[in-house]
């Protein structure tokens, strides 16, 4: 079964250095794999996902993504963090199975972007 | 981009009783609803997956007879969670697919005391 994986609870980064969210996965086949950002009390917001071409994927909000196949990771990164990329970051991966096809969240990963 | 909605935001109910949450895909028709529970700082459950026109797929774990689901039309599923106890209390979140991406509604607190 398709899983992944966010090693890290929180990131604390100063604003205006880059970040990097981490994150791994485990599949059979080709991974579609997605970043979501969710604020407090709020839904989920697609940032961007891979699922072929370049292993460098752009999103919203200045944000990137890059594909490893070799070390199975899709972490996300931001060149200069704000202080309003504050959240809870989530990776996810698209199962399929049994004609169905859904997303596997990991555990999710508090950014804390300080002034 | 496409939205979301879900009604209502936040719902406050006495144990024993139903709650109906309503997730509605505004500009886009949708097949294929989620709903997903999400317990504090944790990920994203995923509930069970909603398809138009027919039966529900339920997680395993989730009672089917509790969490009612209903998608009667492509743009509007319905997750109602019946005779309500406290530990029902949650956030629930429901997602739309519209082709290889899905978007999020904003969310439904629900409490139950």
């Amino acid at each position: 079964a398709q899983s992944v994986a966010q090693p890290e609870d929180q990131v604390n980064v100063a604003e205006g250095n880059p970040l990097t969210v981490k994150c791994t996965y485990s599949v059979s086949g080709n991974p579609y794999l997605f970043w979501y950002v969710q604020y407090p009390n709020r839904g989920l917001q697609f940032l961007l996902k891979y699922i072929t071409g370049d292993n460098l994927v752009k999103g919203s909000y200045g944000f990137e993504a890059e594909f490893n196949k070799s070390q199975t990771s899709f972490h996300l990164k931001k060149p200069s963090a704000l202080v309003s990329d504050s959240a809870l970051y989530f990776c996810a991966v698209r199962q399929f199975s049994g004609g169905y096809n859904k997303l596997i969240f990991g555990a999710g990963t508090r950014l804390a972007v300080h002034p | 981009g496409a939205v979301v909605s879900q009604h209502p935001s936040r719902v406050i109910c006495k144990s024993g009783t139903s709650v109906k949450i309503e997730c509605r895909s505004l500009d886009f028709q949708a097949t294929t609803m989620f709903w997903y529970r999400q317990f504090p700082k944790q990920s994203l459950m995923l509930m069970a997956t909603s398809n138009e026109g027919s039966k529900a797929t339920y997680e395993q774990g989730v009672e089917k007879d509790k969490f009612l689901i209903n998608h009667a039309s492509l743009t509007l599923s319905t997750l109602t969670v019946t005779s309500a106890h406290p530990e029902d209390s949650s956030f629930y979140i429901c997602s739309a697919r519209q082709g290889h991406e899905q978007y999020f509604g904003p969310g439904t607190r629900l409490t139950v005391t």
